[in-house]
């Protein structure tokens, strides 16, 4: 069974423009929460989506949101990039809304210049 | 509020010892508590979780201790293996948003052969 896919795996962009990452969860999953990494605020949770509806939300400005797709594959979009936006953005998939245990992808490296 | 802390941000081990990874945390309302590995290049991955009505709960090498009493977690790993080398990180959740983990900052652990 193939795991978390996310695309693309690196991304350069200059601030002020706007980025969307992907992410295609696990075959059957209808769960797909996304994270941000950074060495200085560590793993912070963004938001979550379950069947195309936003169910939890993180303290995240209005510039980070997302959506998610009837085929459960979801996208994340930051708009007006800042440096510091610059981040592991990871992406996890579990067949119940409700499952401690999340299967991550490898994650979207974003660089901000 | 939501925390979660972690007593030592490197481990050091030797290979075959049992390692023992500690976590505090301050949230007394949360459901579960879960363990994350994390390993270079790649995205965490499930190891083990406990409701917070348990106090130990085993798998496979690995027993996560909780006490209540005093908020504090612990990850024991029998036998330590070069393929433990990783980032740990503690997480905790809501029943109601299991969704949305709330990680700690995470303990790299590794192996001396």
């Amino acid at each position: 069974k193939a795991g978390v896919t996310q695309t693309p795996r690196y991304l350069i962009k200059t601030r002020g423009q706007q980025v969307t990452l992907s992410c295609s969860p696990i075959s059957g999953h209808r769960s797909v929460s996304w994270y941000q990494q950074t060495p200085g605020q560590g793993l912070q949770f963004l938001f979550e989506y379950f069947s195309e509806t936003q169910r939890n939300k993180g303290n995240f400005p209005g510039r980070f949101s997302g959506r998610q797709f009837s085929n459960s594959r979801s996208e994340m979009n930051v708009s007006t990039l800042e440096l510091g936006d610059s981040a592991l953005y990871l992406c996890a998939s579990s067949f119940r809304e409700f499952d401690t245990e999340a299967f991550f992808g490898q994650g979207t490296r974003l660089t901000v210049v | 509020g939501e925390s979660v802390g972690l007593h030592l941000p490197t481990l050091s081990v030797q290979e075959g010892d049992n390692s023992i990874i500690n976590c505090a945390y301050s949230n007394s309302a949360s459901d579960y508590f879960i363990w994350y590995k994390q390993e270079s290049g790649k995205g965490p991955q499930f190891i083990i979780d406990i409701r917070s009505n348990m106090d130990k709960r085993q798998g496979q090498r690995v027993t996560v201790l909780l006490n209540k009493t005093v908020k504090h977690l612990s990850l024991q790993i029998a036998a330590t293996q070069p393929g433990d080398s990783a980032v740990y990180f503690c997480a905790e959740n809501l029943a109601s948003s299991a969704s949305k983990i709330i990680f700690g900052s995470g303990t790299r652990l590794s192996i001396r052969p």
